[in-house]
């Protein structure tokens, strides 16, 4: 069962370009995390948000919690190709460890 | 590099047959899970261990099983392959396996069925 939805599942644009990737449910999280996928490997985190409403800034990244902690925003300011990847969400339901995977945004940032 | 290792790195069989994959935690991690990722089910959570003892289960098939052994090292054995078995299988640690705990993806084993 996919807890969480993921728009776009696929994004192009160019280098310098701005971009916003959603993250949606209908089940509300007690923490939500963001990671970034590249091919050939794991995925690695960029992210946790654990507040209702919290917005986190990791240099040209801004992650939002949505303040019924159902929903999460990436933006990513001027895009560059070493943003290129896969974006994942994935979000805890319970006190455990155990995260549920959104169904993932490529991004390809055109040089 | 997270620091977690997976072996093998590739591993093609046939249908009907048994595999073991193979994970090492980072150093000093306890907490070990296992995910399988394909293109049309995404990444899903199989099962967690900590300290040698099953923790969580998720969507993990009966002819599949797992252990975490006392070295915290773990191994994930699938039997009864099928088609769609055929997938990434990643390995990931975490120091305690609770709340936000960060979990370090290892470079997974890709799994081909034919």
């Amino acid at each position: 069962t996919q807890l969480l939805e993921q728009s776009p599942q696929f994004l192009s644009i160019q280098e310098g370009e701005n971009l916003t990737v959603y993250c949606n449910s209908s089940s509300v999280f007690s923490s939500l995390q963001w990671y970034r996928q590249e091919p050939g490997e794991g995925p690695v985190l960029l992210v946790t948000v654990v507040t209702g409403g919290e917005v986190k800034k990791l240099k040209r990244l801004t992650f939002q919690f949505g303040d019924a902690r159902k929903d999460s925003s990436l933006h990513i300011t001027a895009a560059q190709p070493g943003d290129t990847g896969l974006y994942l969400c994935a979000g805890a339901t319970g006190t455990g460890n155990q995260f549920y995977f959104g169904t993932g945004t490529s991004l390809t940032v055109i040089p | 590099d997270s620091g977690v290792t997976q072996t093998p790195k590739h591993l093609i069989t046939a249908t009907g047959q048994r595999v073991t994959l193979r994970c090492s935690p980072r150093s000093g991690d306890l907490s070990v899970y296992w995910y399988q990722q394909s293109l049309d089910q995404g990444l899903q959570f199989l099962i967690q261990y900590y300290n040698g003892e099953e923790r969580a289960k998720g969507n993990i098939l009966e002819r599949f099983s797992a252990q975490q052994f006392p070295d915290l090292h773990s191994e994930l054995n699938l039997s009864s392959l099928e088609l769609g078995d055929s997938a990434l299988y990643f390995c990931a640690s975490s120091v305690w396996g609770e709340g936000t705990d960060t979990q370090y993806f290892g470079p997974g084993t890709r799994l081909t069925v034919l």
